[in-house]
This record gives C-alpha cells, sequence and structure tokens, in this order.
C-alpha cells in the first residue's frame, strides 16, 4: 500500500516569497491533516480536511497561508508571503475517518522549509 | 482536551526494556490512547493503540490501568534504532497539537 507522499522535500526561499506543498494521502482516506513542526517541538496542527470541506482551520495563520484539496484527493499548502518564522517541516496526514473513535494517521516524510 | 504529562527525555542502554510513562485525566470510557515514534527527518508512525488493559503487537506493548489516569509504552529489548521521540496522544490531541513528546536516546 502506498503511502502519503509529500513534495518537495526541501525548499529554500527568501523572506517574502511564495511556496506551495502537495500533499497525496493514501487512497481512500477521507480525512487529511497539515502540520507544522518547528525544530525541537512537536507536530501543529495547521488545517483539517473531510473529503474536500474545511473542518478545522482555526490555526491557520489565514492572512498569508492557505490551503486547499480538490475533489477531496490531493492538496496544496501555500505561504503567500513567507516569514523568517515559517522556517519549519511541513506535514502532510491522513486517516480513514476522523470521527472513528481509534482513528490512526500515517504521515508522508515533510517537506523542510528554510526561509532566508 | 485531556492534560497529558510525560517525560521529555530518557537514556536506556541497548538490550533493556523501555518504559515511558504518559498521565491524562478526563479521558472517557471507549476513548482510544494512540503512541506514534517520530525519527529525525521522518514524519510520525502510528506504533500502537488500546483503551484498556494491556495491547501488544510486534513493536511494542500497551498498558493502560483501570482507572485510565495513565498509560504505559513499553518497548522491549530496545536497540540502537528506537532511537527516536515517542508521543502519548490522548483523543483529540491530533487535531491540536503533538507535544513535545518523550526523546529516548538508546546507548549502545
Amino acid at each position: 500500500e502506498a503511502g502519503v507522499a509529500q513534495s518537495p522535500r526541501y525548499k529554500i526561499i527568501e523572506k517574502r516569497q511564495s511556496v506551495a506543498f502537495w500533499c497525496n494521502p493514501i487512497s481512500g482516506h477521507a480525512t487529511l491533516y497539515w502540520y507544522q513542526q518547528i525544530l525541537g517541538q512537536g507536530p501543529k496542527l495547521l488545517i483539517q480536511f473531510q473529503n474536500n470541506g474545511v473542518v478545522d482551520d482555526s490555526q491557520l495563520p489565514k492572512d498569508r497561508f492557505s490551503a486547499e484539496r480538490l475533489k477531496g484527493v490531493d492538496s496544496t499548502l501555500k505561504i503567500q508571503p513567507a516569514k523568517l518564522e515559517d522556517s519549519a517541516v511541513y506535514l502532510c496526514a491522513s486517516s480513514l475517518d476522523r470521527q472513528r473513535a481509534n482513528e490512526k494517521l500515517f504521515f508522508g516524510s515533510g517537506t523542510q522549509l528554510s526561509v532566508l | 482536551l485531556a492534560k497529558t504529562t510525560q517525560p521529555i527525555s530518557m537514556d536506556s542502554y541497548e538490550g533493556q526494556e523501555v518504559n515511558i510513562t504518559c498521565s491524562h485525566n478526563n479521558i472517557a470510557t471507549n476513548d482510544y490512547i494512540t503512541w506514534y515514534q517520530q525519527f529525525p527527518s521522518q514524519g510520525p508512525r502510528f506504533i500502537i493503540q488500546g483503551y484498556k488493559t494491556k495491547v501488544t503487537n510486534e513493536v511494542a506493548s500497551l498498558f493502560i490501568p483501570a482507572d485510565r489516569k495513565s498509560s504505559t509504552l513499553s518497548l522491549p529489548r530496545v536497540s540502537l534504532s528506537d532511537t527516536a521521540v515517542y508521543y502519548c496522544l490522548p483523543p483529540g490531541y491530533q487535531k491540536v497539537t503533538f507535544g513535545i513528546g518523550t526523546k529516548l536516546q538508546v546507548i549502545p
């Protein structure tokens, strides 16, 4: 079974530039999460999708971050414009259904973003 | 959300059994507790999950006492490749933050 695919693996940009990350979840997984992981910390949720609808984006800095999940499958996360403090690993995860009591998340390898 | 507490770091020698305990409260009767493992430069990986007594799989065991106010992840005979960060996630936590987790360092 293929896992969660993310690209690119690494990205270096200058502040105020734009960047986009792509995620392809495991086939059949209805729920998709984007997390931000700053060095030394645990993953912090940015946005959660159920199929192609947003369930929770309360922790997404909406003035610069946006995300979409077209057709309920692939998803993209965009930062525009980037700030120095956005340097982090951006992780995508998927699960069968967020409402299951025994929900298990499957993560991609992440995109490491460096903002100079 | 239930509040969780787990040690920030632990050291262990190769071949020893390692137990990492996570304290949590306000866990509903049928809520599952899930543990994840994260290696450097990788996303977290599901290890084990349970909601009562003991669960064992090929990687670890999970002990949950009757009061369900804590859970203990047990790693038998650790090796250098078990060096990682381990996260205890009561229900709902994956929807906010994983917390800092426990950094396990296995020593030769």
